[in-house]
């Protein structure tokens, strides 16, 4: 069974830094592209940033470019999301997705259930 | 464009049909045969239900169908269940160097 857990979300001010954790398990991690996908509260959903199988491509939507650094630790099954210089804008359930096609920005065929990042002085 | 446009609003009878269109561009929608749509139940996480215009993944309910027409791709859904109330999303790979995944503005589904 497919299944991504992640952690690391909280309360933060504006300005400051969280770390988001995924752990993978139920298929082989290193064959995939991965995700990180938001979704503000009662907004639709945004791809924040994805990693290639090998870690040796990233791509980050505009508004969180320079910010934040996303990675994967394939010895360890797990993706991060490194999220610094935080703002009210960034606040949202974050889910760590898989995709589902070979390349990238194709398709998410499995989602975890989420944790929210609340940016608040 | 940020977004690609859908109604915010369908609603059915219970074993109607209803279709939700997903209107993009050539850049998107129109361009690539990569069009998703994901369904989300309030409180939960988005779940896969169609992929590449048509498909369907494993365990997904026929009910479901995708389809696409220039610019603008939809989902019907018949056979219209009370599980169906829940938020639609499409998605669509895009050229954008911009966007990461790029997402549909999201259609509420109301069974009446």
């Amino acid at each position: 069974e497919v299944k991504l857990v992640e952690s690391g979300g909280g309360l933060v001010q504006p300005g400051g830094s969280l770390r988001l954790s995924c752990r993978i398990s139920g298929f082989t991690f290193s064959s995939y592209w991965m995700s990180w996908v938001r979704q503000a509260p009662g907004k639709g959903l945004e791809g924040v940033a994805n990693i290639r199988q090998d870690g040796s491509q990233k791509k980050y939507v505009d508004s969180v470019k320079g910010r934040f650094t996303i990675s994967r630790d394939n010895t360890k099954n797990t993706l991060s999301l490194q999220m610094n210089s935080l703002r009210a804008e960034d606040t949202a359930v974050y889910y760590c997705a898989r995709e589902g096609s070979d390349g990238s920005g194709y398709y998410v065929d499995f989602w975890g259930q989420g944790t929210l990042v609340t940016v608040s002085s | 464009q940020s977004a690609l446009t859908q109604p915010a609003s369908v609603s059915g009878s219970p074993g109607q049909s209803i279709t939700i269109s997903c209107t993009g561009t050539s850049s998107d929608v129109g361009g690539y045969n990569y069009v998703s749509w994901y369904q989300q139940h309030p409180g939960k996480a988005p779940k896969l239900i169609i992929f590449d215009v048509s498909n369907w993944p494993s365990g997904v309910s026929n009910r479901f169908s995708g389809s696409k027409s220039g610019n603008t791709a939809s989902l019907t859904i018949s056979g219209l269940q009370a599980e169906d109330e829940a938020d639609y999303y499409c998605g669509s790979y895009t050229s954008s160097s911009s966007l990461v995944y790029f997402f549909g503005t999201g259609t509420k589904v109301t069974v009446l």
